[in-house]
Protein backbone atom coordinates (compact mmCIF):
# COMPACT_ATOMS: atom_id res chain seq x y z
CA UNK A 1 0.00 0.00 0.00
CA UNK A 2 1.34 3.74 -0.79
CA UNK A 3 1.49 5.86 2.25
CA UNK A 4 1.44 9.85 1.96
CA UNK A 5 2.50 12.01 4.54
CA UNK A 6 2.18 15.78 5.44
CA UNK A 7 4.21 16.74 8.50
CA UNK A 8 3.16 20.07 9.20
CA UNK A 9 -0.46 19.70 10.27
CA UNK A 10 -1.02 23.88 10.11
CA UNK A 11 1.14 26.52 8.61
CA UNK A 12 0.54 30.32 8.41
CA UNK A 13 1.82 32.85 6.01
CA UNK A 14 1.70 36.68 4.93
CA UNK A 15 -0.03 37.60 2.60
CA UNK A 16 2.29 38.41 -0.80
CA UNK A 17 4.64 35.96 1.31
CA UNK A 18 5.84 32.47 -0.17
CA UNK A 19 4.61 29.37 1.53
CA UNK A 20 5.93 25.51 0.89
CA UNK A 21 4.13 22.69 2.20
CA UNK A 22 5.75 19.21 2.22
CA UNK A 23 4.87 16.15 1.32
CA UNK A 24 6.33 12.46 1.36
CA UNK A 25 5.26 9.34 0.19
CA UNK A 26 6.20 5.69 -0.05
CA UNK A 27 5.71 3.43 -3.05
CA UNK A 28 7.44 0.60 -4.80
CA UNK A 29 5.63 1.91 -8.20
CA UNK A 30 7.67 3.51 -10.99
CA UNK A 31 4.70 4.93 -13.18
CA UNK A 32 2.25 7.09 -11.03
CA UNK A 33 1.07 10.49 -10.31
CA UNK A 34 1.03 12.77 -7.91
CA UNK A 35 -1.42 15.62 -7.09
CA UNK A 36 -2.18 18.37 -4.86
CA UNK A 37 -5.97 19.06 -3.86
CA UNK A 38 -7.23 22.24 -2.21
CA UNK A 39 -10.06 22.00 0.45
CA UNK A 40 -11.75 25.43 1.44
CA UNK A 41 -14.54 25.80 3.80
CA UNK A 42 -17.15 25.19 1.62
CA UNK A 43 -15.68 21.07 1.44
CA UNK A 44 -15.53 21.29 -2.32
CA UNK A 45 -11.92 19.39 -3.28
CA UNK A 46 -10.36 21.49 -6.38
CA UNK A 47 -7.62 20.52 -8.31
CA UNK A 48 -4.45 22.51 -7.73
CA UNK A 49 -1.71 20.76 -9.67
CA UNK A 50 -1.05 17.36 -10.69
CA UNK A 51 2.53 15.65 -11.32
CA UNK A 52 3.41 12.36 -13.75
CA UNK A 53 6.14 10.70 -12.16
CA UNK A 54 7.68 9.82 -15.39
CA UNK A 55 8.45 13.72 -15.78
CA UNK A 56 11.40 15.49 -14.69
CA UNK A 57 9.97 18.84 -15.05
CA UNK A 58 8.42 20.07 -12.42
CA UNK A 59 4.86 21.17 -12.65
CA UNK A 60 3.59 24.74 -12.38
CA UNK A 61 0.48 26.41 -12.46
CA UNK A 62 0.30 30.11 -12.45
CA UNK A 63 1.38 31.13 -8.55
CA UNK A 64 1.41 27.38 -7.96
CA UNK A 65 4.63 25.27 -8.64
CA UNK A 66 5.74 21.54 -7.25
CA UNK A 67 9.32 20.56 -6.11
CA UNK A 68 9.66 16.94 -7.02
CA UNK A 69 12.60 14.84 -6.29
CA UNK A 70 11.73 10.85 -7.48
CA UNK A 71 14.39 9.26 -5.68
CA UNK A 72 13.75 11.30 -2.13
CA UNK A 73 9.78 10.52 -3.12
CA UNK A 74 8.94 14.02 -2.25
CA UNK A 75 6.34 16.27 -3.56
CA UNK A 76 6.21 19.82 -2.21
CA UNK A 77 3.91 22.82 -3.05
CA UNK A 78 5.47 25.86 -3.55
CA UNK A 79 2.73 28.76 -3.30
CA UNK A 80 3.64 32.19 -4.64
CA UNK A 81 2.48 35.72 -3.38
CA UNK A 82 0.03 34.39 -0.99
CA UNK A 83 -3.88 35.45 -0.98
CA UNK A 84 -6.08 35.33 1.41
CA UNK A 85 -8.27 33.34 -0.65
CA UNK A 86 -5.63 30.65 -0.69
CA UNK A 87 -6.28 29.74 3.30
CA UNK A 88 -7.62 26.25 2.62
CA UNK A 89 -6.97 22.77 3.85
CA UNK A 90 -4.13 21.34 1.42
CA UNK A 91 -4.03 17.78 0.62
CA UNK A 92 -0.89 15.66 -1.28
CA UNK A 93 -2.58 12.81 -3.16
CA UNK A 94 -0.54 9.54 -4.66
CA UNK A 95 -2.48 7.94 -7.71
CA UNK A 96 -1.98 4.39 -9.69
CA UNK A 97 -3.73 2.29 -11.84
CA UNK A 98 -5.23 -0.41 -9.68
CA UNK A 99 -8.76 -2.47 -9.11
CA UNK A 100 -9.93 0.60 -7.74
CA UNK A 101 -9.15 2.47 -10.60
CA UNK A 102 -7.68 5.77 -10.00
CA UNK A 103 -8.53 6.31 -6.68
CA UNK A 104 -6.79 8.88 -4.98
CA UNK A 105 -4.01 7.62 -1.68
CA UNK A 106 -4.69 11.47 0.46
CA UNK A 107 -2.41 12.46 3.02
CA UNK A 108 -3.88 13.82 6.42
CA UNK A 109 -3.34 17.16 5.12
CA UNK A 110 -2.04 20.63 5.51
CA UNK A 111 -4.21 23.73 7.45
CA UNK A 112 -2.66 26.95 5.27
CA UNK A 113 -3.82 30.20 6.94
CA UNK A 114 -2.99 33.25 4.94
CA UNK A 115 -3.11 36.53 7.30
CA UNK A 116 -3.59 39.99 5.84
CA UNK B 1 -21.64 22.87 -17.01
CA UNK B 2 -22.95 21.89 -13.89
CA UNK B 3 -20.51 20.16 -10.95
CA UNK B 4 -20.59 17.05 -9.23
CA UNK B 5 -23.72 17.43 -7.03
CA UNK B 6 -24.45 15.43 -3.84
CA UNK B 7 -27.74 14.97 -1.72
CA UNK B 8 -28.36 15.65 0.73
CA UNK B 9 -25.84 18.25 2.18
CA UNK B 10 -26.68 17.45 5.89
CA UNK B 11 -27.52 13.96 7.56
CA UNK B 12 -28.45 13.48 10.97
CA UNK B 13 -30.01 10.44 11.64
CA UNK B 14 -30.06 7.52 14.64
CA UNK B 15 -27.96 5.07 14.99
CA UNK B 16 -29.18 1.71 13.38
CA UNK B 17 -31.25 3.81 11.02
CA UNK B 18 -30.49 3.13 7.16
CA UNK B 19 -29.55 6.29 4.70
CA UNK B 20 -28.99 6.93 1.73
CA UNK B 21 -26.44 9.38 0.28
CA UNK B 22 -27.29 9.99 -3.44
CA UNK B 23 -24.21 11.29 -5.75
CA UNK B 24 -25.22 13.02 -9.44
CA UNK B 25 -21.69 12.85 -11.33
CA UNK B 26 -20.74 15.37 -14.12
CA UNK B 27 -22.82 14.38 -17.39
CA UNK B 28 -20.95 11.94 -19.49
CA UNK B 29 -18.47 11.01 -16.88
CA UNK B 30 -17.99 7.17 -16.92
CA UNK B 31 -15.57 6.87 -13.57
CA UNK B 32 -16.93 7.96 -10.11
CA UNK B 33 -15.33 7.27 -6.96
CA UNK B 34 -16.83 7.33 -3.06
CA UNK B 35 -14.72 9.00 -0.46
CA UNK B 36 -15.06 9.30 3.40
CA UNK B 37 -13.54 11.89 5.27
CA UNK B 38 -13.23 11.83 8.95
CA UNK B 39 -11.11 13.30 11.74
CA UNK B 40 -9.73 10.19 12.71
CA UNK B 41 -9.19 8.54 9.33
CA UNK B 42 -8.55 11.46 6.96
CA UNK B 43 -9.64 10.87 3.49
CA UNK B 44 -10.31 6.74 2.29
CA UNK B 45 -11.14 5.83 -0.63
CA UNK B 46 -14.29 3.93 -0.31
CA UNK B 47 -15.37 2.30 -3.89
CA UNK B 48 -15.10 3.00 -7.57
CA UNK B 49 -17.44 2.61 -10.56
CA UNK B 50 -16.70 2.35 -14.24
CA UNK B 51 -20.14 2.69 -15.78
CA UNK B 52 -22.21 0.82 -13.78
CA UNK B 53 -19.65 -1.74 -12.61
CA UNK B 54 -17.71 -1.50 -9.63
CA UNK B 55 -14.85 -3.62 -9.74
CA UNK B 56 -13.23 -3.01 -6.30
CA UNK B 57 -15.13 -2.99 -3.18
CA UNK B 58 -12.33 -3.86 -0.90
CA UNK B 59 -12.18 -0.27 0.03
CA UNK B 60 -16.02 -0.25 1.48
CA UNK B 61 -15.27 -0.36 5.72
CA UNK B 62 -17.99 -3.12 6.52
CA UNK B 63 -20.57 -5.40 4.80
CA UNK B 64 -23.24 -2.61 6.22
CA UNK B 65 -22.00 -0.51 3.57
CA UNK B 66 -23.28 -0.80 -0.18
CA UNK B 67 -23.11 1.29 -3.52
CA UNK B 68 -24.85 1.00 -6.40
CA UNK B 69 -24.63 3.16 -9.86
CA UNK B 70 -27.50 3.14 -12.27
CA UNK B 71 -27.46 3.72 -16.27
CA UNK B 72 -23.68 5.38 -16.04
CA UNK B 73 -24.87 8.32 -13.96
CA UNK B 74 -26.38 8.86 -10.62
CA UNK B 75 -24.77 6.59 -7.71
CA UNK B 76 -26.00 5.73 -4.51
CA UNK B 77 -23.94 5.00 -1.20
CA UNK B 78 -26.43 2.71 1.14
CA UNK B 79 -25.55 2.35 4.94
CA UNK B 80 -27.44 0.30 6.62
CA UNK B 81 -27.82 -0.06 10.29
CA UNK B 82 -25.75 3.28 11.35
CA UNK B 83 -22.70 3.62 13.94
CA UNK B 84 -21.67 6.29 15.45
CA UNK B 85 -17.96 5.62 14.11
CA UNK B 86 -19.52 6.60 10.59
CA UNK B 87 -20.02 9.86 10.73
CA UNK B 88 -17.72 11.35 8.08
CA UNK B 89 -18.21 13.43 5.21
CA UNK B 90 -18.88 11.39 2.31
CA UNK B 91 -17.50 13.24 -0.91
CA UNK B 92 -18.59 11.79 -4.53
CA UNK B 93 -15.90 12.36 -7.40
CA UNK B 94 -16.35 11.65 -11.06
CA UNK B 95 -13.83 12.14 -14.25
CA UNK B 96 -14.35 11.95 -17.87
CA UNK B 97 -12.13 8.53 -18.17
CA UNK B 98 -9.74 6.73 -16.67
CA UNK B 99 -6.55 8.43 -18.08
CA UNK B 100 -4.78 9.92 -14.72
CA UNK B 101 -2.38 12.38 -17.30
CA UNK B 102 -5.68 14.19 -18.19
CA UNK B 103 -8.58 13.26 -16.73
CA UNK B 104 -9.24 15.21 -13.59
CA UNK B 105 -11.11 13.64 -10.33
CA UNK B 106 -13.85 16.62 -10.07
CA UNK B 107 -15.27 16.36 -6.15
CA UNK B 108 -18.74 17.08 -5.22
CA UNK B 109 -19.42 19.69 -1.95
CA UNK B 110 -19.91 16.22 0.20
CA UNK B 111 -22.51 14.91 2.57
CA UNK B 112 -21.73 15.61 5.99
CA UNK B 113 -23.51 12.28 7.84
CA UNK B 114 -23.99 12.38 11.86
CA UNK B 115 -25.29 9.77 13.74
CA UNK B 116 -26.93 10.26 16.96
Amino acid sequence: AQTVTQSQPEMSVQEAETVTLSCTYDTSENNYYLFWYKQPPSRQMILVIRQEAYKQQNATENRFSVNFQKAAKSFSLKISDSQLGDTAMYFCAFMKRGNSGYALNFGKGTSLLVTP
Amino acid sequence: GAGVSQSPSNKVTEKGKDVELRCDPISGHTALYWYRQSLGQGLEFLIYFQGNSAPDKSGLPSDRFSAERTGGSVSTLTIQRTQQEDSAVYLCASSQGARPSTDTQYFGPGTRLTVL
